[in-house]
């Protein structure tokens, strides 16, 4: 695999189901970030990394979690799905070191349709 | 709050230039990025502004004036490939990107 790519593609899911977003990336960077976007609203953060090991909250955390036990991995985990988590997520990466403009590599993108 | 303001939507005209203005008020400032996104693919890097001027990169430049907060993506010599949505974001001062709705850029023939 060459850059960062998600899976599944696209989902439909009934609510209050478990799901797990997959996310992996093959350029070693050290940050990740789980982003869903809607309509007429910009990108916003879920969740991060900056290292494995390590998670931080962005601004819509409620109802998502992650975990970062390697590099390369990044999943994204609805507890209990709600319609209002309905929307597309990207996962991206990014080098954070020094000298590195922090620049963020998107993937494909998975489209979530909670019912 | 953080804010980051750009028209909803532009339409120009296949050959022409257009400006997309973005505008922000965010805390702390490490540097301003545009994307460029196609409908239902992901967003790809456009332009990396961190002081003050222009930064030019074949058919697209990008603008920035900290002092205003604010900054503009020029397109020249607009192609049909052109139609897409632009994203300024910008790096605050925790190193995350705060996003702007987008701009829906329509070229017609």
């Amino acid at each position: 695999i060459a850059g960062i790519t998600q899976a599944p593609t696209s989902q439909i899911l009934a609510a209050g189901r478990r799901m797990t977003l997959r996310c992996t990336q093959d350029m070693r960077h050290n940050a990740m970030y789980w982003y869903r976007q809607d309509l007429g609203l910009g990108l916003r953060l879920i969740h991060y990394s900056n290292t494995a090991g390590t998670t931080g909250k962005g601004e819509v955390p409620d109802g998502y979690s992650v975990s970062r036990a390697n590099t390369d991995d990044f999943p994204l985990t609805l507890a209990s799905a709600v319609p209002s988590q309905t929307s597309v997520y990207f996962c991206a990466s990014s080098d954070s070191g020094t000298g590195s403009i922090n620049e963020q590599f998107f993937g494909p993108g998975t489209r979530l349709t909670v019912l | 709050g953080q804010n980051i303001d750009q028209p909803t939507e532009m339409t120009a005209t296949e050959g022409a230039i257009v400006q997309i203005n973005c505008t922000y008020q965010t805390s702390g400032f490490n540097g301003l990025f545009w994307y460029q996104q196609h409908a239902g693919e992901a967003p790809t890097f456009l332009s990396y502004n961190v002081l003050d001027g222009l930064e030019e990169k074949g058919r697209f430049s990008s603008f920035l004036s900290r002092s205003k907060g604010y900054s503009y993506l020029l397109l020249k010599e607009l192609q049909m490939k052109d139609s897409a949505s632009y994203l300024c974001a910008v790096m605050d001062s925790n190193y995350q990107l705060i996003w702007g709705a987008g701009t829906k850029l329509i070229i017609k023939p």
